[in-house]
């Protein structure tokens, strides 16, 4: 089993769908990182989240360390919002960056 | 922008082959870190320095060796290159040691082909 795990592995939704994706992880951790990663490799950092929720613009990302679960929300989705959404925590153990697979989201006009 | 530049952006290299990819960190950023993504995964954690000392390691290799210079910038060394060393090698550098609280700024990544 991996240590994260994302749902789904592919989305595909109308432009203006309101898109969820999760993200669960079995380890110990000290924070959660949401990022975006573009066709051709380039990534961007979304959020980076150790309690609690977080917003920017229509995005959206909240974290239950209870329940080792994190959540990042897009509103209004658009086209230009296709990518691959990929969660990765920071293991508390050491310095560490464990990533899970990602999910390809697709935004159709 | 994040800032963070690598080079070279592409590159081919064959079986046996030695290679070195480069970083530029984010001016201010004293910590970088290397992953590899091969096709169709997630980012896989190499190592990363701080202050030109390896700081931590992932499951990778001795062949896999890196450097970091007073500048910050960084190098990656893959000695024997192998086929499945063909992925796209990220570098992303960070403000403070450890990374646990600070977000990374990553570069656009060299893709590598080994052939």
């Amino acid at each position: 089993k991996n240590e994260v795990e994302q749902s789904p592995q592919n989305l595909t939704a109308q432009e203006g769908e309101f898109i969820t994706i999760n993200c669960s992880y079995s380890v110990g951790i000290s924070a959660l990182h949401w990022l975006q990663q573009h066709p051709g490799g380039g990534i961007v950092s979304l959020f980076m989240l150790s309690s609690g929720k977080k917003k920017h613009g229509r995005l959206i990302a909240t974290i239950n360390i209870q329940e080792k679960h994190s959540s990042l929300h897009i509103t209004a989705s658009h086209p230009r919002d296709s990518a691959v959404y990929i969660c990765a925590v920071f293991l508390d153990s050491n310095y560490q960056l464990i990533w899970g697979a990602g999910t390809k989201l697709i935004i159709k006009p | 922008e994040t800032g963070v530049t690598q080079s070279p952006t592409h590159l081919i290299k064959t079986r046996g082959q030695q290679v070195t990819l480069r970083c530029s960190s984010q001016s201010g950023h004293n910590t970088v870190s290397w992953y590899q993504q091969a096709l169709g995964q997630g980012p896989q954690f190499i190592f990363q320095y701080y202050r030109e000392e390896e700081n931590g390691r992932g499951n990778f290799p001795p062949r896999f060796s890196g450097l970091q210079f007073p500048n910050y910038s960084s190098e990656l060394n893959v000695n024997a290159l192998e086929l499945d060393d063909s992925a796209l090698y990220l570098c992303a550098s960070s403000p403070t040691y450890g990374l646990a609280q600070e977000t990374q700024y990553f570069g656009p990544g060299t893709r590598l082909l080994v052939l």
